[in-house]
């Protein structure tokens, strides 16, 4: 158990819907980061928070968004979706000297 | 960001060393080496990082060149449970209290172990 927990598990929505996926860090860790995963190919950098601030940006696209609470919780929203958003969708958390904790990912389908 | 070069796919039998070779020719004297790998259905997961010296711990042991421009990954005995996508990527050790990290993955290396 990494200890970086992703709601839900699994997302199956419409074209044109938008969801919310949630992440809980590690006790600790300040620093989260977003990656997407679409099938057989590897992990895409979206955004980095750390402390509730935006740190470091990837190839996120406009439809998509993120936040930090002040509990260093996250949020990745992403609006009109279109079929090439289905993937799986990974968070993970990291402190200031320590490696990257991943969660176990959302899968998000899109019909 | 400096980017990495690893082989796509490698194979190995089980029971026997497994060398994982990545390049990293920009690398700047403030980058750590990480080494991660993922799973089947599951998300990556730390193996181990480097600066300079060559590190060992109890999932495998990272050797780095001396010029720092490649590493490899050496599993001692690989079992069936090793295989997976092996990712070497570069983090700027600088600014540790700033939490500025970019942990750029690319699309490392896929692992089969023969039983």
């Amino acid at each position: 158990d990494s200890g970086v927990t992703q709601t839900p598990k699994h997302l199956i929505t419409a074209t044109g819907q938008r969801v919310t996926l949630r992440c809980s860090p590690r006790s600790g860790d300040l620093s989260v980061y977003w990656y997407q995963q679409s099938l057989d190919q590897g992990l895409q950098f979206l955004i980095q928070y750390y402390n509730g601030e935006e740190r470091a940006k990837g190839n996120i696209l406009e439809r998509f968004s993120a936040q930090q609470f002040p509990d260093l919780h996250s949020e990745l929203n992403l609006s009109s979706l279109e079929l090439g958003d289905s993937a799986l969708y990974f968070c993970a958390s990291a402190g200031a000297n320590s490696p990257l904790h991943f969660g176990n990912g959302t899968r998000l389908t899109v019909t | 960001d400096a980017k990495t070069t690893q082989p796509n796919s490698m194979e190995s039998n089980e029971e026997e060393p497994v060398h994982l070779p990545c390049n990293h020719s920009t690398i700047s004297g403030t980058d750590y080496i990480h080494w991660y790998r993922q799973l089947p259905s599951q998300g990556p997961e730390y193996v181990i990082h480097g600066l300079t010296s060559n590190v060992n711990n109890r999932m495998a042991s990272l050797a780095i060149a001396e010029d720092r421009k490649s590493s490899t990954l050496i599993l001692h005995r690989a079992t069936l449970r090793d295989a997976a996508v092996y990712y070497c990527i570069l983090r700027d050790v600088r600014g540790p209290t700033s939490g500025t990290y970019k942990y750029i993955f690319g699309t490392g290396t896929r692992l089969k172990v023969l039983a």
